[in-house]
This record gives C-alpha cells, sequence and structure tokens, in this order.
C-alpha cells in the first residue's frame, strides 16, 4: 500500500465552486506539504506544516486554505474555484531530521472550467 | 531569495547515450541539494542527494557532485535506458528547514 496517498485522484469543477483536496500518510511523519505543479514552472510550495498545530503559508498560498486534521491527514481546500487553479497538486511529507527529503503522493489532476 | 536553475528541456537521447542536466543553485547558506524523478504519472520521487560540498550522491547509475566554487549539481548518466525517460528536478533546502525550492524540471526522453 501506498505511503502517500490523495484523494480524488482526478477532479474537474466549476468555477466558484468549493473543493477540497485530502491527503493521507502512513509514514508517521510530523511534517507534511501541499504543491502545485504546472508546466514549465515546476513545483510551487502552498502551504507546510510541521506538526498539527503549526500551519504555515508557502510561496503561493492565495486562494487556498489547508487544515490538518491529524499527525497523518492534511487537507488543501480551494474556497472559490478558479480556472488559474487548474494544476497538478501533490501532497508530500518528511520525518525531522530525515535530511529534509521529503516523500510525495501521486497527485490529484484538478481542473476548473 | 534562494533559487535553483535548471537546463530547459526536453532532452532527447538515443539509448546507451551519455547524459548531463544542469543545474545551478543561489542559497544564502550551506544547502542541501537533491535530485528527484517523476516519471509519467506519478509523483516525485528521491533520486539521489548530498549535503555538503564535494559530496557526491548516486543512484540507479546516476551521479551528481555538489561543487560549491560554481554553486552546481549536475546530474550525470553514462548510459541512459528507455525507462530514464522522465521529469527530473533539482532541489535545494537550507539547513535547519525541510521546504524544498525546486527547479522547473527537465523532461528526458530517450530512443531505442
Amino acid at each position: 500500500d501506498a505511503d502517500v496517498t490523495q484523494t480524488p485522484r482526478n477532479r474537474i469543477t466549476k468555477t466558484g465552486k468549493r473543493i477540497m483536496l485530502e491527503c493521507s500518510q502512513t509514514k508517521g511523519h510530523d511534517r507534511m506539504y501541499w504543491y502545485r505543479q504546472d508546466p514549465g514552472l515546476g513545483l510551487r510550495l502552498i502551504y507546510y506544516s510541521f506538526d498539527v498545530k503549526d500551519i504555515n503559508k508557502g510561496e503561493i498560498s492565495d486562494g487556498y486554505s489547508v487544515s490538518r486534521q491529524a499527525q497523518a491527514k492534511f487537507s488543501l481546500s480551494l474556497e472559490s474555484a478558479i480556472p488559474n487553479q487548474t494544476a497538478l497538486y501533490f501532497c508530500a511529507t518528511s520525518d525531522f531530521g530525515g535530511g529534509n527529503e521529503q516523500f510525495f503522493g501521486p497527485g490529484t489532476r484538478l481542473t476548473v472550467l | 531569495g534562494d533559487s535553483v536553475t535548471q537546463m530547459e528541456g526536453p532532452v532527447t537521447l538515443s539509448e546507451e547515450a551519455f547524459l548531463t542536466i544542469n543545474c545551478t543553485y543561489t542559497a544564502t547558506g550551506y544547502p542541501s541539494l537533491f535530485w528527484y524523478v517523476q516519471y509519467p504519472g506519478e509523483g516525485l520521487q528521491l533520486l539521489l542527494k548530498a549535503t555538503k560540498a564535494d559530496d557526491k550522491g548516486s543512484n540507479k547509475g546516476f551521479e551528481a557532485t555538489y561543487r560549491k566554487e560554481t554553486t552546481s549539481f549536475h546530474l550525470e548518466k553514462g548510459s541512459v535506458q528507455v525507462s530514464d525517460s522522465a521529469v527530473y528536478f533539482c532541489a535545494l533546502s537550507l539547513a535547519g528547514y525541510s521546504t524544498l525550492t525546486f527547479g522547473k524540471g527537465t523532461m528526458l526522453l530517450v530512443s531505442p
């Protein structure tokens, strides 16, 4: 079984809709991250969390919010989706003292019409 | 701010050719450096890393040496295979922080 899972894997929604992307991990890591990937732009950090009570904005947090429901769960919400949020979204985890190596989920492909 | 610059792709090679993907970085401290690989339809996975100057990371026939004097971490492989076709990302992380700063990625296409 995968250590980092993301649901849904694909989602098509309409402008203005609220949508939540979910991430779960069984690695026991404290740290979790959300990235978006766009062609030609690489990966950009949206939010990250170093433990359940810690939430930090990344490079491109506008239009997004997150919730760390438990050590193993980290959700990303788009309160009112817009077309330029169409992208591939990745969740990742890392362990304190793990040499900063991050472990990635399989991604969620989101299309906003 | 900290940044990573990679050569643009796609890089197109024939099987058994030599591969180099260039990566340079700008950082305020002494970063750890990483290469991640993304196979089609999958998430990223760590390929190799180096944590200090002159370290060489290696895995699956790929190598990269941390060059502080040229702020570089170029990825090399002596003989590529079709199965190496993927997108390769160079990344850095500063000591004490676990966020990663990624380059834009380089697509590698290997033909038989």
